[in-house]
This record gives structure tokens, sequence and C-alpha cells, in this order.
């Protein structure tokens, strides 16, 4: 199994650029979710899915758009880029009940100029 | 505002040694506290949790102690190995009785040098 798929793994933006980080799992996991991981802040929830259809914000939502409109996939997409938004961004999944650990992708590592 | 604190922030431990990694938390309706690893260039994977009912959970060379009167959890690794270098993140969350969403700390780099 592939698990967690993140594309792509580097991407650098002008800022006001829009882009969108793609996310995929093929384990059938009902909740997915994104976080942003910067120096000395740990990693921090952007937003999150229970399941196709629904989403719902994190702790820093500001400037990011998700959708689900399928169980595998989970887009993120940036509308118009900032060079706060420079970061690694990791996308995880989970079977959703109790404390079904995350598995998280790879990460994308993003800067923005 | 960050929920749960972890420390310190790097460690350098010598070959059979053993690592501690503390974090200590505000909110009293977090009931499960997971520790992740992540390797340069990966996600973090976890390693183990626990749940605020027992004091102590240990698999294998790691062990997590809970001190839920003082809000204070740790990862203890025995017998440190040079493969045990990364980045150690502490969470915590609250049971909504579905999808958990996690507070992770702000990360431990664990360097074991041989």
């Amino acid at each position: 199994n592939a698990g967690v798929t993140q594309t792509p793994k580097f991407q650098v933006l002008k800022t006001g650029q829009s882009m969108t980080l793609q996310c995929a799992q093929d384990m059938n996991h009902e909740y997915m979710s994104w976080y942003r991981q910067d120096p000395g802040m740990g990693l921090r929830l952007i937003h999150y899915s229970v399941g196709a259809g629904i989403t719902d914000q994190g702790e820093v939502p500001n400037g990011y758009n998700v959708s689900r409109s399928t169980t595998e996939d989970f887009p993120l997409r940036l509308l118009s880029a900032a060079p706060s938004q420079t970061s690694v961004y990791f996308c995880a999944s989970s079977r959703g009940r109790g404390n079904s650990p995350l598995h998280f992708g790879n990460g994308t590592r993003l800067t923005v100029t | 505002q960050q929920q749960v604190k972890q420390s310190p922030q790097s460690l350098i431990v010598q070959k059979g040694g053993i690592s501690i990694i503390n974090c200590a938390y505000e909110n009293t309706a977090f009931d499960y506290f997971p520790w992740y690893q992540q390797f340069p260039g990966k996600g973090p994977a976890l390693l183990i949790a626990i749940r605020p009912d027992v004091s102590e959970k240990k698999e294998g060379r790691f062990t997590i102690s809970f001190n839920k009167s003082a809000k204070q959890f740790s990862l203890h690794i025995m017998d440190s190995q040079p493969g045990d270098s990364a980045t150690y993140f502490c969470a915590a969350s609250v049971a909504p009785g579905s999808a958990r969403q996690l507070t992770f700390g702000s990360g431990t780099q664990l360097t074991v040098l041989p």
C-alpha cells in the first residue's frame, strides 16, 4: 500500500500566486487533515475532514481552502500565496475512531518569495 | 497559545544512554497523549501513546511516564542508539467520540552519538 501520498514534494511560488497541494490515501480512512510544520512550532492543524463532503477549520485556517469530494483525496488550496505560508505541509489520515493513529505523508516543502 | 509545551528543543546523548523528553499540558480535558517520531524528509509516525488512567507505558526501549496531577508526561528512550536520532513530538487530544484533533508540542531534535 502507498499509504498517504503528497504531491509535489517541493514548490516555489511568488507572492500572490495560487496552487493546490495534493493528498491522496489508499487506506479507506474517514478522517483526513492538513498540518503545517514550522521550526520551533511543531505541527499546527490547518483544516480537517471527517468524511467526504465534510470539512472544518483547525488552528490556522486563514489563507487556505479545502474540499473533500471523495474519501481518497483531500487537496489544500492556497488562493493567494504569502511569504508567511512558507512551510512544510503534511497531510495525514486515520480511521477516525477512538485512538486510531494518524498516518502522515512525507510532506510538501513550500517556499513563497 | 501553545497548549502543549515540550522541552528540551534539542538533546545530544551518547550511545547507550537514556534520552528524556518532557511535555506539559494545560487543558485538563486532554485524554490521549501520543508521541510521534520524525526522520528527516519523512512525515511523523506514531511511536507510543498513553491514556491518563495509567502512569506508565513501556514498549521495548521506549517508555511514557504520565503524571496527571502535575499535567506532565515524558518519553524515556533507554539504551539510546544512533538510529534513534530523529525529531520527537509529543501531542495531546480531547476525545470527541470520533476523529481526534491532535495538539502537538514544538518538537525535540535528538542526536545519539556513536
